[in-house]
């Protein structure tokens, strides 16, 4: 079945700076990218999402990024703000299933 | 206000003692399902339901039981709760399987 990794788990920057994180998805017909933001105490919420029929996505000060033959997608956060201190989450469809796999997690830390 | 209720939001029961954490969504979706967060596993789903008497298992149904009566319903039903249940549990819904997921805030269970 389909395994989404995602890396880095933990990921701390200064104010201002950019923020990258990657994920790999095993099945190459995965149609669907979503990524949540998930703040303390809260369930995770939609930030952007990307479909395998377009390379890259962007809203303002984030994007995400997919590069089907290799079979991963990023998110970038540029000008990072202390209020995108949060756990972040990437996920993947699966070709011809319902279901959504979402990876492990990483936890982004912005220091002003 | 569009959102997706779950309650309780904390229980600590009992080993095989039944419950029932309820979910219900006001947006009219008709696609709904339950994760489970773990620390360092992110969030498996355990069962989604594409529409009303439609349900099928995500990763980690076993031990877990869902009915879909009416649209905006969607409970989750542990049988013999076991302590390998204790987790922090979502409810979402969307239009779809490959569409935004609304996320409820959460419910915390312990079984001991």
């Amino acid at each position: 079945g389909e395994n989404v990794e995602q890396h880095p788990s933990t990921l701390s920057v200064q104010e201002g700076d950019s923020a990258v994180i990657k994920c790999t998805y095993s099945d190459s017909a995965s149609n669907y990218f979503p990524w949540y933001k998930q703040e303390l105490g809260k369930g995770p919420q939609l930030i952007i999402d990307i479909r395998s029929n377009v390379g890259e996505k962007k809203d303002q000060r984030i994007a995400v990024t997919l590069n089907k033959t290799a079979k991963h997608f990023s998110l970038h956060i540029t000008e990072t703000q202390p209020e995108d201190s949060a756990v972040y989450f990437c996920a993947a469809s699966p070709y011809n299933t319902d279901k959504l796999i979402f990876g492990t997690g990483t936890r982004l830390q912005v220091f002003p | 206000e569009a959102q997706v209720t779950q309650n309780p939001r904390y229980l600590i029961t009992v080993t095989g003692k039944k419950l029932t954490v309820t979910c219900s969504q006001n947006m009219n979706h008709e696609y709904m399902s339950w994760y489970r967060q773990d620390p360092g596993l992110g969030l498996r789903q355990i069962y989604y339901s594409m529409n009303v008497e439609v349900t099928d298992k995500g990763d980690v149904p076993e031990g877990y039981k869902v009915s879909r009566k009416e649209k905006r319903n969607f409970p989750l039903i542990l049988e013999s709760p076991s302590p390998n249940q204790t987790s922090l549990y979502f409810c979402a819904s969307s239009f779809g399987s490959e569409q935004p997921q609304h996320f409820g805030d959460g419910t915390r269970l312990s079984i001991l």
